[in-house]
C-alpha cells in the first residue's frame, strides 16, 4: 500500500542552527499529518500536527509546512539544541483508515 | 498525569510461550492502539479499539489478540511466541476520531523471543 517516507535517514546539524526534516507522502487522500519525536528508549512524543486545509503551522521553535501539490511535508526546528537529538517520524492518516501510517524516521544528530 | 502506561518494560520469552502486554491510560480516551516497531523502522499497527467492547485488526494482526473490557485498559496477547515477534511494542491512545487526533504513546515493551 501507499506509505509515508523520509528523504534522509540521518541529519547532522550544528547546535544553534536551524534543522529541516523532510517527508514525502504518496496518498493524496491523506488529510492529517503529525510529526513525532522519539528519544532513545522512549515512545514517540507528539510535536505538531497539520490538517490538509493548512499550508503552515507553528509551534514553539517548530514549524510544519505542507505542500499538497508535491505531497511533501517538512519539520523545521529553530535554533537546534542538544535536547533535540532524536529520531523524528512523520505520520499520516490515509483518508480515515485504521490509525496512522508512519515513515521510517530521520535521526537528527546535533554537533557541538 | 501518567498518560499511557505499559508493562512490562522488558521481557524475554521462549518460542511457544504466551504472554500479555499490559496497557492502561488515564486520559479517558476512547481510541486505543497497539503498534510494533522493528529496528530502524516506523511503527506498524497491530490492533486498535474505538471503545470498550470494540476491537479491530490493523496492518499486522497475525499472532496477536486483544480485548477491551474497559475504557482504560487494552491488553495485547501473544499466544504462541515466535522469533518474528521480537520487537518493541507501543500502545497509544487518542481522544477523538482515530485519524485526526494526535495519538499519545507509552514508552514501550521491549520483547525478545529466543
Amino acid at each position: 500500500g501507499e506509505s509515508v517516507g523520509l528523504h534522509l535517514p540521518t541529519l547532522s546539524v550544528q547546535e544553534g542552527d536551524n534543522s529541516i526534516i523532510n517527508c514525502a507522502y504518496s496518498n493524496s487522500a491523506s488529510d492529517y499529518f503529525i510529526w513525532y519525536k522519539q528519544e532513545s528508549g522512549k515512545g514517540p512524543q507528539f510535536i505538531i500536527d497539520i490538517r490538509s486545509n493548512m499550508d503552515k503551522r507553528q509551534g514553539q521553535r517548530v514549524t510544519v509546512l505542507l505542500n499538497k501539490t508535491v505531497k511533501h511535508l517538512s519539520l523545521q526546528i529553530a535554533a537546534t539544541q542538544p535536547g533535540d537529538s532524536a529520531v523524528y517520524f512523520c505520520a499520516e492518516n490515509e483518508g480515515g483508515a485504521d490509525g496512522l501510517t508512519f515513515g521510517k524516521g530521520t535521526h537528527l544528530i546535533i554537533q557541538p | 498525569n501518567a498518560g499511557v502506561t505499559q508493562t512490562p518494560k522488558f521481557r524475554i520469552l521462549k518460542i511457544g510461550q504466551s504472554m500479555t502486554l499490559q496497557c492502561t491510560q488515564d486520559m479517558n480516551h476512547n481510541y486505543m492502539y497497539w503498534y510494533r516497531q522493528d529496528p530502524g523502522m516506523g511503527l506498524k499497527l497491530i490492533y486498535y479499539s474505538v471503545g470498550a467492547g470494540i476491537t479491530d485488526k490493523g496492518e499486522v494482526p497475525n499472532g496477536y489478540n486483544v480485548s477491551r473490557s474497559t475504557t482504560e485498559d487494552f491488553p495485547l496477547r501473544l499466544e504462541l511466541a515466535a522469533p518474528s515477534q521480537t520487537s518493541v511494542y507501543f500502545c497509544a491512545s487518542s481522544y477523538g476520531r482515530r485519524s485526526n487526533q494526535p495519538q499519545h504513546f507509552g514508552d514501550g515493551t521491549r520483547l525478545s523471543i529466543l
